[in-house]
């Protein structure tokens, strides 16, 4: 069973531009969640993804979006990058709640590492 | 406040030696704790999954342990390999399941 993919691996932008990152979850899975990693703050929550809805959200400037395509791939864009965003980008699939049980855990992809120089 | 602290921050111990990690967290109500290890440049990797009702749970040559009445959690590493050298991260999840709650995670170091 793939797990949780994520590309690209790594990723080099300058300040200014855009970027779009893709997660495809593991098969089955509907909710697709997205964090952003970094050596002073730790994992942070960007955003939950349900059938295509984002079902919550943390708190990240409008500048960090995403979307959820109805095979539940899932895409987070960042525009008018800072270079504070330079982090690694994790996103982690799961099963919808009412089907797992509660011992049930999260899996995450290997991340993007996002350079912004 | 984190509502998921975690120490040590991090740790450097000789291969062959047992260790122990704490997680101390406040998020209430409470539905499950779960650790993971995360190598350099990885994702996040579980190890061990427990609701609030589990006293313990062990994967291999770790053991996870939870008391719900003092909030805390502790995470053991037995016989450690150098393949062990990761940071290992707490988290907390109320029945709110989305709503994630991740400790800052402590640096494993083992030396040969």
């Amino acid at each position: 069973k793939a797990g949780v993919t994520q590309t690209p691996r790594y990723l080099i932008k300058t300040r200014g531009q855009q970027v779009t990152l893709s997660c495809s979850p593991i098969s089955g899975h509907r909710s697709v969640s997205w964090y952003q990693q970094t050596p002073g703050q730790g994992l942070q929550f960007l955003f939950e993804y349900f059938s295509e809805t984002q079902r919550n959200k943390g708190n990240f400037p409008g500048r960090f979006s995403g979307r959820q395509f109805s095979n539940s791939r899932s895409e987070m864009n960042v525009s008018t990058l800072e270079l504070g965003d330079s982090a690694l980008y994790l996103c982690a699939s799961s099963m919808t709640q009412t089907k797992r049980p509660p011992n049930y855990g999260y899996t995450f992809g290997s991340g993007t590492r996002l350079t912004v120089v | 406040k984190n509502q998921v602290e975690q120490s040590p921050q991090s740790l450097i111990i000789l291969e062959g030696k047992n260790c122990t990690l704490q997680c101390n967290y406040t998020v209430s109500p409470f539905s499950n704790l779960r650790w993971y290890k995360q190598d350099t440049g990885r994702g996040p990797v579980s190890l061990t999954i427990m609701t609030f009702s589990e006293n313990t749970k062990s994967n291999g040559r770790y053991t996870a342990t939870l008391d719900a009445d003092t909030k805390q959690s502790s995470l053991h590493i037995t016989a450690s390999q150098l393949s062990d050298s990761a940071s290992y991260i707490c988290v907390v999840s109320p029945p709110s399941d989305y709503k994630l709650s991740f400790g800052a995670g402590t640096t494993v170091t083992v030396r040969a």
